[in-house]
């Protein structure tokens, strides 16, 4: 089982642009989130879905949408990336723990 | 806004030393989980402790957790230049969990 992965790895955006991050889950759980890690920070959370077909704002949510395509996948999508943007943006998805996916490396020129 | 808090910021020690880094929280918990992040990694669980017991032990790992204080610590013990990271305590309920900033363990071989 591959757990919780994450495309693409690196990316490189120009402000304005547009990009969608994928993420996906073969551990049959309902809960999926997308977290943003910058230094000194720690993690925040941008959104969540409890369950297919629902999707709340965490801590972060400007800027970004997010879709629960079906139950494995939770897109994160950007659509005019600003530089402020630019982290290290982690998919999880959790039973009792949280288990993170290898991460998306974001930058915004 | 961060529930969890980890102390110190920063632990350098030598190998075969004990590292102890300590989290504190401000409501009230049902869990407090301990993960472990490897540079450029994602997240890896560690132990979870929940709010009615007082000590957890996996491996080298105790977790200690006083609810009366708001307070857990991690202690690990014997330690290896392998348990070089970032460690973060998480707190949350239902569907969200919230890290603190980390602690960052650096073991000097």
């Amino acid at each position: 089982n591959a757990g919780v992965t994450q495309t693409p790895k690196f990316q490189v955006l120009k402000t304005g642009q547009s990009m969608t991050l994928q993420c996906a889950q073969d551990m049959n759980h309902n809960s999926m989130y997308w977290y943003r890690q910058d230094p000194g920070m720690g993690l925040r959370l941008i959104y969540y879905s409890a369950s297919e077909g629902t999707t709340d704002k965490g801590e972060v949510p400007n800027g970004y949408n997010v879709s629960r395509l079906n139950k494995r996948e939770f897109s994160l999508r950007l659509e005019s990336a600003a530089p402020s943007q630019t982290s290290v943006y982690f998919c999880a998805t959790r039973s009792y723990e949280q288990y993170f996916g290898p991460g998306t490396r974001l930058t915004v020129t | 806004s961060q529930q969890g808090e980890e102390d110190p910021q920063a632990l350098s020690i030598q190998e075969g030393e004990n590292a102890t880094m300590n989290c504190s929280y401000k409501t009230s918990i049902n869990n407090l989980q301990w993960y472990r992040q490897n540079s450029g990694r994602g997240l890896v669980h560690l132990i979870l402790i929940r709010s009615n017991e007082r000590e957890k032990h996996s491996g080298r790992l105790r977790v200690t957790l006083d609810t009366s204080k708001k307070s857990s610590s991690l202690l690990i013990t014997a330690s290896r230049a392998a348990d070089t990271a970032s460690y973060f305590c998480a707190t949350g309920s239902n569907y969200k969990l919230t890290f603190g900033k980390g602690t960052l363990l650096t073991v000097n071989p």
